[in-house]
């Protein structure tokens, strides 16, 4: 089965600088990879899609790369706010809608 | 627009009790999602749903787990009986189906199982 891992230690950074977060999987590629925020006590929220054959993409303040040869995805949010503080998860699709969630990175953004 | 809809959002019972929640999506959202989320994990997929057909299940554990999709559109997910490894967060997520999609989830029911 595929193996999905995201940061378990949370990240704490300083309010205006740039957090990245990493999600890492095994076995093969999916057909494109999500990212969710997700709030204490309440559902993930999409953020970002990108799909297989692309490299990159942003929206706002938030970038998403990936790399299919390091089986990897990295997620960046540039001058970070406190409002950023929460937990982020990548999900992965494949078979069109079957999704596969990472146990997600706590990020903690400092004033 | 209304987001999607779970009830209850809390609910505490003794081991080998049922449970139902209940899960109103998106209106027009074809592909439904029922999730279980354990403490510091991510979302674990139970059970999909295109309009009233579950296309994927073999997540859900059958022998105490069944859920339904009547007319395709608001859906139910029961335990029966629960054991003290259910509690968790239920979480429903619907989108549109296709390709690309992204899932819109409700607050979750957060189950305890005492």
């Amino acid at each position: 089965s595929q193996k999905i891992e995201q940061n378990s230690e949370a990240l704490n950074i300083q309010e205006g600088k740039t957090a990245t977060l990493t999600c890492n999987y095994t076995n093969y590629s999916p057909a494109y990879l999500q990212w969710y925020r997700q709030d204490p006590g309440r559902g993930p929220v999409f953020l970002l899609l990108i799909r297989e054959n692309e490299k990159e993409k942003r929206k706002e303040r938030l970038k998403v790369t990936f790399d299919t040869t390091l089986k990897q995805s990295l997620f960046h949010i540039t001058a970070s706010q406190p409002a950023d503080s929460a937990t982020y998860l990548c999900a992965l699709a494949y078979n069109f809608n079957k999704f596969y969630f990472g146990s997600g990175t706590k990020l903690n953004v400092k004033p | 627009e209304a987001g999607v809809v779970q009830s209850p959002r809390y609910k505490i019972i003794e081991k080998k009790q049922p449970v139902a929640f209940w899960c109103n999506p998106i209106s027009g959202h074809n592909t439904l999602y029922w999730y279980r989320q354990n403490l510091g994990q991510g979302p674990e997929l139970l059970i999909r749903y295109e309009n009233e057909e579950a296309v994927d299940d073999s997540q859900l554990p059958k022998d105490r787990f069944s859920a339904e999709r009547l007319k395709g559109v608001d859906s139910t997910l029961k335990i029966q009986p629960a054991e003290l490894g259910d509690s968790a967060v239920y979480l429903c997520a619907s989108s549109f189906g296709g390709r690309d999609n992204e899932q819109f989830f409700g607050p979750g029911t957060r189950l305890t199982v005492l």
